[in-house]
Parts: structure tokens; sequence; C-alpha cells
């Protein structure tokens, strides 16, 4: 069946450095991505929308200068968070709608951790 | 405003209990999409089941079922005779044509299931 990855599955940096979060659909061509965050014991909010080729939509509060996504190829997306910070601390989760078929996948989720 | 509610924060049951999630969704548009996540605590989204606003048949999978009720604005989730390996945080999603068909999530019921 489809699966996106996500690389890290965690990671560990100190605060002010800039982690990069990748996504990838790996059999099938996503026409979006979207990014989610997730905080301990707390659902899932929706942070961006990113389309291939284009510059991604932000949901309203989330700074894209701090959580930078690029979308290069219908296979890819990355989140770089930006001068992380240990409020920056969480599960970060992509999904990907495949192109063929509208679906949407889940990857198995990124653990952010910043001393 | 709440697009989905989960009313039900955790549950506790013992092995073989039945289990009953609630589910309550509020939107204005006639076209949508509901879905049922599972999060075991190893952290990636497991998709359960996605239903479409035109299809108020019950469905059935296993020991699993869905009661969708439009005129209630509900999509009710049952366990049937739960197992250990079912205990997670079980979400209700609502996916609107007029939000481009971006996930809204409940805030997420708890299920533990005692052996």
């Amino acid at each position: 069946g489809a699966v996106v990855s996500q690389h890290p599955s965690w990671v560990i940096c100190k605060s002010g450095t800039s982690v990069k979060i990748e996504c990838r659909s790996l059999d099938f061509q996503a026409t979006t991505m979207f990014w989610y965050r997730q905080f301990p014991k707390q659902s899932l909010m929706l942070m961006a929308t990113s389309n291939e080729g284009s510059k991604a939509t932000y949901e309203q509060g989330v700074e894209k200068d701090k959580f930078l996504i690029n979308h290069a190829s219908l296979t890819l997306s990355t989140l770089t968070v930006t001068s992380a910070h240990p409020e920056d601390s969480s599960f970060y989760i992509c999904s990907a709608r495949s192109r063929p078929t509208g679906e949407l996948f889940f990857g198995e989720g990124s653990r952010l951790t910043v001393l | 405003a709440q697009k989905v509610t989960q009313a039900q924060t955790e549950i506790s049951v013992v092995e073989k209990e039945d289990v009953t999630l609630d589910c309550v969704y509020e939107t204005r548009d006639t076209t949508y999409y509901l879905f049922w996540y599972k999060q075991p605590p190893s952290g990636e989204l497991v998709f359960l089941i996605r239903r479409n606003s035109f299809d108020e048949q019950n469905e059935i999978s296993g020991r699993y079922s869905w009661n969708f009720q439009k005129s209630t604005s509900s999509f009710n989730f049952t366990i049937t005779a739960s197992q250990v390996v079912d205990s997670a945080v079980y979400f209700c999603a609502l996916s609107e044509a007029s939000n481009d068909y971006k996930l809204s999530f409940g805030a997420g019921t708890t299920v533990t299931v005692r052996a």
C-alpha cells in the first residue's frame, strides 16, 4: 500500500539551531502535502499546506519565517524549523494526498526536542 | 469554532467490553468527509475509515463499526469486544469542500483497554 515516510523519526537539537524534517511519498505522487503539529496529549493542528512547485499556504498564527516549507517535487516536502527553541519541541506529522486517487496518507511523525 | 467535538477525553474498559466513541461535527457544507484515525503509543496515525456526506450507511469492519447520522451531525465509532491492542488515541476528523478538504481534527479520545 501507499507509504509516506518521514525522516528523521526523532531529533534532539540545541536551541538556536535549525532542523529539517523530510516527508516523502514512497510509491505515489503527491499533489499536496500537509504539515501538522501535535503537542503532548493534544490534537493535531494544521500548520501549512504545501503544493508542489508553489509557495506553501500557512494557517493563521503559524510563522512562515520560522517554519520553512519546501515542496520541490511530487514526492518530497521538507519542513525546516529555523532557530529552534524549546517551545518548538513537538511531534510534527506530514500527510500527502495521492495524485491519482486523491487519498490522504500520513507519515509516522517526527518528534523534535529542543534543548 | 470547534468543527469536531469529541466530548470523551478518556475511556477505560476491560478487555472484551464494547466501547463507543462519540464524534459530533459542525459544517455548513453539503459535501464533506468524515474520518476516524487511530494513534497508538508509537505515534503514527492509522487510517480507519472515510465516509462522505452522501453516504449515511453504517459500516462494519471486523470489530469496528461506525454510525453516521446527519440529523444529529454525529459519526460515532464502536469497538466491539475490545482488546488490549485497541489501546490508543482515536481522532475523528472533518474535511470540507469549502476548506480545500483540509482535515480538522477533534481533540481525541484516549482508550485504555485493561486485560
